[in-house]
């Protein structure tokens, strides 16, 4: 079993919808949440970052942390074609600089105009 | 914000070269950088870490010879890739911790032929 689950996808939604992007993990170490957009053929890029259960929000973006459920998911509301790409979530035992982080697999996201 | 420059961007080589890959940390100290592999549709898998003058931490099943990796500075960690061969046709990125924590480089989509 992967220490991170993430449904791969591919997820295709109508502009302006809700998406609701979900992973699952196994290491109750996890302190430490990430969510990442990476287009194609680039590197990932931070949307957002949460180490406590409950929600994070930024503009239409927000991240939830259920830890007692090992289960963390990203919601992207009034969603645009500019949203399209894939995101991975990530998880850390720590927050060092020095820490490894432990990604899932990444859903792929299409918003259709 | 916080920019790591990776370089090149793609580049095919033939079987049995070596491809050296860098990443600059254009504007704070990278005091840890990480080495990933990406393969098509799938999540990115940690290679090896690297801190600045320190040999490289490699990964269970990454050939430290084959991958040879240099942190001479703060602001630059090289990847070179030994002897090539078409199975190490892949999509590698870099990231970098320090300044406002990890950033990621835009990736090198190597093809050997």
């Amino acid at each position: 079993q992967k220490e991170v689950e993430q449904d791969p996808g591919p997820l295709s939604v109508p502009e302006g919808a809700i998406v609701s992007l979900n992973c699952t993990y196994s290491n109750s170490a996890f302190q430490y949440f990430m969510w990442y957009r990476q287009y194609s053929r680039k590197g990932p890029e931070l949307l957002m970052y949460t180490y406590s259960s409950g929600n994070k929000e930024d503009g239409r973006f927000t991240a939830q942390v259920d830890k007692s459920s090992k289960y963390i998911s990203l919601f992207i509301r009034d969603s645009q074609p500019s949203d399209s790409a894939t995101y991975l979530c990530a998880m850390s035992v720590s927050s060092g600089s020095a820490r490894q982080l432990t990604f899932g697999s990444g859903t792929q996201l299409t918003v259709l105009p | 914000g916080a920019v790591v420059s990776q370089h090149p961007s793609r580049v095919i080589c033939k079987s049995g070269t070596s491809v050296k890959i860098e990443c600059r940390s254009l504007d704070f100290q990278a005091t840890t950088m990480f080495w990933y592999r990406q393969f098509p549709k799938q999540s990115l898998m940690l290679m090896a870490t690297s801190n600045e003058g320190s040999k490289a931490t490699y990964e269970q099943g990454v050939e430290k010879d084959k991958f040879l990796i240099n942190h001479a500075s703060l602001t630059l960690s090289t990847l070179t890739v030994t002897s090539a061969h078409p199975e190490d046709s892949s999509f590698y990125i870099c990231s970098a911790s320090g300044g406002n924590g990890y950033t990621f480089g835009s990736g090198t989509r190597l093809t050997v032929v």
